[in-house]
């Protein structure tokens, strides 16, 4: 199985400021077809997982530009710009290359 | 608008069955992928199960933690997802969430399974 390591466990940030969250497999996440399959959620307080990110660094229908997925291989990391008070909450990374699809543990991301 | 509505959850007693439901709306369900994600009480995100398109053959695939206990199958014609869980353990406490695409979530349905 595929083991996808968060760090930080969690983190405070200033409102405006900008934080990263890294994820690491324990192996290339790089599909036969080509693609990684790479995605980042958001879970809000009380809330089911939101797609943020998906294939490493595409964006989903409504997520704003301050979200942002890089990386490859097996090291990725979500960047956060300008942080807002709605996006506080756990962020977890996943992969979809090969089954069993995995996740890691999360990151609490909380305002200051 | 994609919308994904579980139902079915509940308390059960170790060794019962139940059936998780996820009605679906909003895209073609025939040309999705369909997962079941559960998730423990204060842990983290679990998969169990996935069903894989029309294009391929609806064909299945489970964790090693649910599978020979647990069926995933859909009925296209009512657009429902269901999950049926048999030999349940306290172990499968858990918010159970329909997922199409690994990209869209419905609300989750808490399954409680306890003495």
């Amino acid at each position: 199985d595929v083991v996808m390591t968060q760090t930080p466990v969690s983190l405070s940030v200033s409102l405006g400021g900008q934080v990263s969250i890294s994820c690491r497999s324990s192996q290339s996440l790089v599909h036969n077809n080509g693609n990684t399959y790479l995605s980042w959620y958001l879970q809000k307080p009380g809330q089911s997982p939101q797609l943020l990110i998906y294939k490493v660094s595409n964006r989903f229908s409504g997520i704003s530009d301050r979200f942002s997925g890089s990386g490859s291989g097996t090291d990725f990391t979500l960047k956060i710009s300008r942080v807002e008070p709605d996006d506080l909450g756990v962020y977890y990374c996943g992969q979809g290359t090969q089954y069993p699809l995995t996740f890691g543990s999360g990151t609490k991301l909380e305002i200051k | 608008e994609v919308k994904l509505v579980e139902y079915g959850g509940g308390l059960v007693q170790p060794g019962a069955s139940l059936r998780l439901s996820c009605e679906a709306s909003g895209f073609t369900f025939s040309d999705f992928y369909m997962e079941w994600i559960r998730q423990a009480p204060g842990k983290g995100l679990e998969w169990i199960a996935s069903s894989r398109n029309k294009a391929n053959d609806y064909s299945t695939v489970y964790s090693a933690s649910v599978k020979d206990r647990f069926t995933i199958s859909r009925d296209t014609y009512k657009r429902i997802l269901y999950l049926q869980m048999n030999t349940l353990k306290p172990e499968d406490t858990a918010i159970y969430y329909c997922v199409s695409e690994r990209r869209h979530w419905g609300q989750g349905v808490m399954v409680t399974v306890s003495s």
